[in-house]
């Protein structure tokens, strides 16, 4: 049984860019979310995909946006990159949305 | 409302001494209450996590010690070693699930 994977681990970008991050979900699990954490903070709740819909999000602006594929893998898209959105990135699977959360490495994001 | 308020912001424990650390929160619409250890440059691992139907949960050296009346829980981690020493974050989320809210965090060092 595999875990929760996310790519890429680390990235640089510049403001006003775009990128994508990538996760695949731990075997079994249906429900994807996403977190952003600051460094030396705990992680903020970006949003939730159950089955493909979006089901959560937190206080994020729209240049945040997300996909969930058949496989239960997911994206998220940051748009117009801002220096505040350089942090670690988590992607976490769950066997339903109200089940225990599985935390995938994280993706390091850095906006210069 | 949807804060978890989690202190201390640091811990220094000697080697076989007992760590604790407190969480408060305010919603009482949250019914589950884990516990996330974090290594730098890791995602967080679930540790042990309680609802609120029960006061106490063991597991090995990490005890949570739940106070629905004063929506007070605790981590308590028994006999410390070097390896725990890590990050600590309280969460709390409600029955509908998505979003799990995350304490500060308390970064523990046990010394040899």
């Amino acid at each position: 049984e595999t875990g929760v994977t996310q790519s890429p681990t680390h990235l640089i970008k510049t403001r006003g860019q775009q990128v994508t991050l990538r996760c695949s979900s731990q075997s079994g699990h249906n429900t994807v979310s996403w977190y952003q954490q600051a460094l030396g903070q705990g992680p903020q709740f970006i949003f939730q995909y159950y089955r493909e819909e979006e089901n959560g999000r937190g206080n994020f602006p729209p240049r945040f946006s997300g996909l969930q594929f058949p496989n239960y893998s997911s994206e998220l898209n940051v748009n117009a990159l801002e220096l505040d959105d350089s942090a670690l990135y988590l992607c976490a699977s769950s066997l339903d949305p109200i089940r225990e959360l599985f935390f995938g490495e994280g993706s390091r994001l850095t906006v210069l | 409302q949807q804060q978890v308020k989690q202190s201390p912001q640091s811990l220094i424990v000697q080697k076989g001494g007992i760590s604790i650390i407190n969480c408060a929160y305010e919603n009482t619409a949250f019914d589950y209450f884990p516990w996330y250890q974090q290594f730098p440059g890791k995602g967080p691992a679930l540790l042990i996590a309680i609802r609120p139907d029960v006061s106490e949960k063991k597991e090995g050296r990490f005890t949570i010690s739940f106070n629905k009346s004063a929506k007070q829980f605790s981590l308590h981690i028994m006999d410390s070693q070097p390896g725990d020493s890590a990050t600590y974050f309280c969460a709390a989320i409600g029955n509908q699930g998505g979003k799990l809210i995350f304490g500060q965090g308390t970064e523990l060092s046990v010394k040899p």
